[in-house]
């Protein structure tokens, strides 16, 4: 297993348009968590989901904001109407225990 | 709400010396976890070291060690004998379970430059 993967690695969309990551966690983790980093800043969590559940989001995660985690494996982050705040890194973690693996991250530009 | 402070946005230190970075965090929980994570220029956070709230030794990864300070809620990240490969961000954070969903609470960084 090579870790968690991301993709894509970067995306620069319109102001308005809808866009989708994909995050492939280690396979035999069971938690897996999105977080928000943008400039200057520590990644900010998202949502968390145990295995196929979503458990947790954030106040950060508005109503344009959707995340699916289907049979417990991938999940996907899906922004729609994106705006210009929306510009961030996205970053992807999993774990099994107390110890998160982070992906390399999405990095989203909107123009 | 858990919040973890870092005031030091830049550090430097020459190859080969020793650099401490601090870290301050609040929470009115006992349990907890608190880590150190390294995230390079264009790289994936890798963890650094961790340590248990509930555990009084410091902990200690090969040049890495931490002083843990509970009362105080202060985690500063001790590393020695500084290499290049060490420059990048350095982010403490703080993980509660008691909610169940172990998020992470970030600082917001402190960028470590190596010189050689």
């Amino acid at each position: 297993d090579t870790g968690v993967s991301q993709d894509p690695r970067h995306k620069i969309t319109k102001r308005g348009q809808n866009v989708t990551f994909r995050c492939d966690p280690i396979s035999e983790h069971n938690r897996l968590y999105w977080y928000r980093q943008t400039l200057g800043q520590g990644p900010e969590f998202l949502t968390y989901f145990q295995n196929e559940a979503q458990l947790e989001k954030s106040r950060l995660l508005s109503d344009r904001f959707s995340a699916e985690r289907p049979k417990g494996s991938f999940s996907t982050l899906e922004i729609q109407r994106t705006e210009q705040g929306d510009s961030a890194m996205y970053l992807c973690a999993s774990s099994f225990n107390a110890e998160a693996f982070f992906g390399q991250g999405t990095r989203l530009t909107v123009v | 709400a858990q919040t973890v402070t870092q005031s030091q946005p830049e550090m430097s230190v020459q190859e080969a010396e020793t650099v401490t970075l601090s870290c301050t965090y609040d929470t009115s929980e006992s349990d907890y976890y608190l880590f150190w994570y390294k995230q390079p220029p264009s790289r994936q956070m890798i963890l650094v070291i961790r340590q248990e709230a509930y555990k009084q030794q410091n902990a200690t990864e090969n040049r890495f060690s931490v002083n843990f300070q509970k009362a105080a809620k202060s985690f500063s990240l001790k590393i020695s004998d500084s290499q290049l490969g060490d420059a990048a961000m350095y982010f403490c954070a703080l993980e509660y379970s008691g909610a169940g969903s172990y998020q992470l609470t970030f600082g917001k960084g402190t960028k470590l430059s190596v010189i050689p």
